[in-house]
């Protein structure tokens, strides 16, 4: 099956630096990525939407200068949290769409766990 | 709205005793749906999904699931449960391409 890797699978920063999160489709191109963000207890939530070659689509309530979203190949997009605080901590996870005859399947990465000092 | 309702927060099983999660959408279309499990710290796995065809879906684990458009629901299910099935349930659905919608999810609890 399709595969997602993340990188890395959790990092530890101090309050004001930036981070950035990998995603890659290890056997497949994937037009479009999607950025989850969940907090302890609770549900996935819906970030930004990344096409290859174009703006990433955010989410009403996400920060495009904060969270940037870079989508350079059909096998790699890219969150940079910038500047970030210790309300950033959380658990990223990535996800990337293949189309097969008309269906598309989105193949998960492990997540990010991203605390901020 | 496009929405998807786990009613159930949390459940307790006994171990070897049958599981149904429950799962409701609001959809102005038929969706894509799906099932995923969690364990702690730990990123999503897919139990199964339904596209079209055949409502009674087949997954992992020993996991089915029945898509019900009469009541826009999609329950999970399985006869008899492991203890190492503990972990948090999660039911989405989305459109061609589109980002998935996520409930709030299940806690599941396997009591010996």
């Amino acid at each position: 099956g399709a595969v997602v890797s993340q990188h890395p699978s959790w990092v530890i920063c101090k309050s004001g630096t930036s981070v950035k999160i990998e995603c890659r489709s290890l056997d497949f191109q994937a037009t479009t990525m999607f950025w989850y963000r969940q907090f302890p207890k609770q549900s996935l939530m819906l970030m930004a939407t990344s096409n290859e070659g174009s703006k990433a689509t955010y989410e009403q309530g996400v920060e495009k200068d904060k969270f940037l979203i870079n989508h350079a190949s059909l096998t790699l997009s890219t969150l940079t949290v910038t500047s970030a605080h210790p309300e950033d901590s959380s658990f990223y996870i990535c996800s990337a769409s293949q189309g097969l005859a008309g269906v598309y399947e989105q193949f998960f990465g492990p997540g990010t766990r991203l605390t901020v000092l | 709205a496009q929405s998807v309702t786990q009613p159930d927060i949390h459940i307790t099983v006994s171990e070897g005793a049958s599981l149904e999660l429950r799962c409701n959408y609001s959809y102005g279309a038929t969706p894509y749906l799906f099932w995923y499990v969690q364990s702690p710290g730990q990123g999503l796995q897919l139990l199964l999904k339904y596209f079209s065809g055949d409502t009674l879906v087949q997954g992992i684990k020993g996991f089915e699931a029945e898509f019900k458009r009469s009541q826009s629901s999609f329950n999970l299910r399985k006869p008899s449960v492991h203890w190492s099935d503990a972990a948090e349930y999660f039911c989405a659905l989305n459109q061609a391409g589109t980002a998935l919608i996520f409930g709030k999810g299940t806690t599941l609890s396997v009591s010996s």
